[in-house]
């Protein structure tokens, strides 16, 4: 079974600057896919970006970057340039063979960007 | 292109009364999942089809729910009876397959309240 961690419930990022959301993930399976989805206020879950276990280069979306670390089992989302619609909840979230490749996910955080 | 289509947006209803969540898929994909989303349990998966047919319902709680997706563009998530405890937000999502590197698309998710 797969297990996702997001450990910071809560942060604060001020206008334009840079914000790093934690994830670490722990499975057996050798490929897996990472994801990560934003859920605003108003309560829909957007689809962000998304890394494979064998990708060897960092996905990025604009502003959005994955940075993979696999020997730490990390996946950590990096949103640039802050803006105040960035502000909602985070998920990370995994696919993998061993859980039939159903979404797990991560509890959540939630980024606050101020003005 | 359009995502993935739920309706309804909001749902209020009186304990005991039969409620019906529709979802239509993007066009294309294969796989469709139902989710619940609460503050207490988080996003639980309910129920995945692949190929309109059913390969995992381990989620849904109860017989009172039932799924059906009776052709490639169109399903339905069924409460019968609805009881308070089924207030929730109920996502359905697609995605291209089974593939790991598949991400899931979120419709925008149904409101329901169970009075």
């Amino acid at each position: 079974a797969q297990k996702i961690t997001q450990t910071q419930p809560g942060m604060f990022v001020q206008e334009k600057e840079a914000v790093t959301l934690d994830c670490t993930y722990d499975t057996s399976d050798q490929s897996y896919g990472l994801f990560w989805y934003k859920q605003p206020s108003s309560g829909e879950m957007i689809f962000l970006i998304y890394q494979g276990s064998y990708d060897e280069q960092n996905a990025t979306e604009g502003r959005y970057s994955l940075n993979f670390q696999k020997a730490r089992k990390s996946a950590n989302l990096v949103i640039s340039a802050s803006q105040l619609g960035d502000s909602a909840m985070y998920f990370c979230a995994m696919r993998a063979p061993s859980n039939d490749y159903k979404l797990s996910f991560g509890a959540g955080t939630t980024v606050t960007v101020r003005a | 292109d359009a995502g993935v289509i739920q309706s309804p947006r909001h749902e209020v209803t009186e304990m005991g009364q039969e409620v019906t969540l529709r979802c239509k898929p993007i066009s294309g994909h294969n796989s469709l999942f139902w989710y619940r989303q609460t503050m207490m349990r988080g996003l639980e998966l309910l129920i995945y089809f692949n190929n309109n047919v059913p390969i995992d319902d381990s989620g849904m709680p109860e017989d009172r729910f039932s799924a059906k997706m009776p052709n490639a563009s169109f399903s339905t998530l069924k409460i019968q009876p609805s009881e308070p405890r089924d207030s929730a937000v109920y996502f359905c999502a697609s995605s291209l397959g089974q593939g790991f590197l598949q991400p899931q698309h979120f419709g925008d998710g149904t409101r329901l309240s169970i009075l």
